[in-house]
C-alpha cells in the first residue's frame, strides 16, 4: 500500500532558525517524491521533487530509501516560508499522487 | 492567466441535491486530476482522465459521484444526492503528462458545503 507520514501538523521556528519538516513514506517499488506548498490564499503548488535534485527557496530534500523518508530542510528559516506543506509520492510513471496530512509551518519574527 | 480554473469556488447545498463541479485545466495539458480533501487531511485521490478517457475512478467513494471530460478539455465532477460528509475542498490538476513524471498545476478549489 502507498501511504505518506507526516507526523507534525504543526511546526513552529524563529526566523534565522534552522527548519526540518519530516515526511516517511510506504511504498514497494520505486517512488517519486514531492513536496507541494500551499501560502495563504494561494494555490496548492509544486516546491520541489526528489528527481530533480533542486534546492528551491533554499528547501531541499533528500530521499533516504533505507528510512524511508524525504524530509523537507532549510537551514534559515524566514517569515515568507509560514505555509501549508504536503509530502507526495507516485510510484514511477503513474498518474496518481498520494499525499500526506500536511504540516503548517510558522515562522516567528 | 493561464492556470486551472475552477467554479464555482464556493458552493453551499442542501443535503440531497445534486452539484456539479467545473474544473478548466492548463491548455494543452493532456492529463487531468481530481482530489478531495477534508479539514485537517492531505488531498486524497478520486480519479483522473488522459485526453477524454477516464483512466482511473478507483478514488471515487461511491455511485453518487461520477466525473466526465468529454472533449478532452474541461471536465465536471458531479455529486448525486448530497450528504453532510461530501463537505470538502475539491481539487482539480491537471499536467503535460503522468504525475509521476511531469509538475501537476492545481486549481484554487472549489469549497463544497451541505448543510
Amino acid at each position: 500500500a502507498q501511504r505518506v507520514t507526516q507526523p507534525e501538523k504543526l511546526l513552529s521556528v524563529f526566523k534565522g532558525a534552522p527548519v526540518e519538516l519530516k515526511c516517511n513514506y510506504s511504498y514497494s517499488g520505486s517512488p517519486e517524491l514531492f513536496w507541494y506548498v500551499q501560502y495563504s490564499r494561494q494555490r496548492l503548488q509544486l516546491l520541489l521533487r526528489h528527481i530533480s535534485r533542486e534546492s528551491i527557496k533554499g528547501f531541499t530534500a533528500d530521499l533516504n530509501k533505507g528510512e524511508t523518508s524525504f524530509h523537507l530542510k532549510k537551514p534559515f528559516a524566514q517569515e515568507e516560508d509560514s505555509a501549508m506543506y504536503y509530502c507526495a509520492l507516485a510510484g514511477l510513471g503513474a498518474q496518481k499522487l498520494v499525499f500526506g496530512q500536511g504540516t503548517r509551518l510558522t515562522i516567528n519574527p | 492567466g493561464a492556470g486551472v480554473s475552477q467554479s464555482p469556488r464556493y458552493k453551499v447545498t442542501k443535503r440531497g441535491q445534486d452539484v456539479a463541479l467545473r474544473c478548466d485545466p492548463i491548455s494543452g495539458h493532456v492529463s487531468l486530476y481530481w482530489y478531495r480533501q477534508a479539514l485537517g487531511q492531505g488531498p486524497e485521490f478520486l480519479t483522473y482522465f488522459n485526453y477524454e478517457a477516464q483512466q482511473d475512478k478507483s478514488g471515487l467513494p461511491n455511485d453518487r459521484f461520477s466525473a466526465e471530460r468529454p472533449e478532452g478539455s474541461i471536465s465536471t465532477l458531479t455529486i448525486q444526492r448530497t450528504e453532510q460528509r461530501d463537505s470538502a475542498m475539491y481539487r482539480c490538476a491537471s499536467s503535460l503528462g503522468p504525475a509521476g513524471n511531469t509538475e501537476a498545476f492545481f486549481g484554487q478549489g472549489t469549497r463544497l458545503t451541505v448543510v
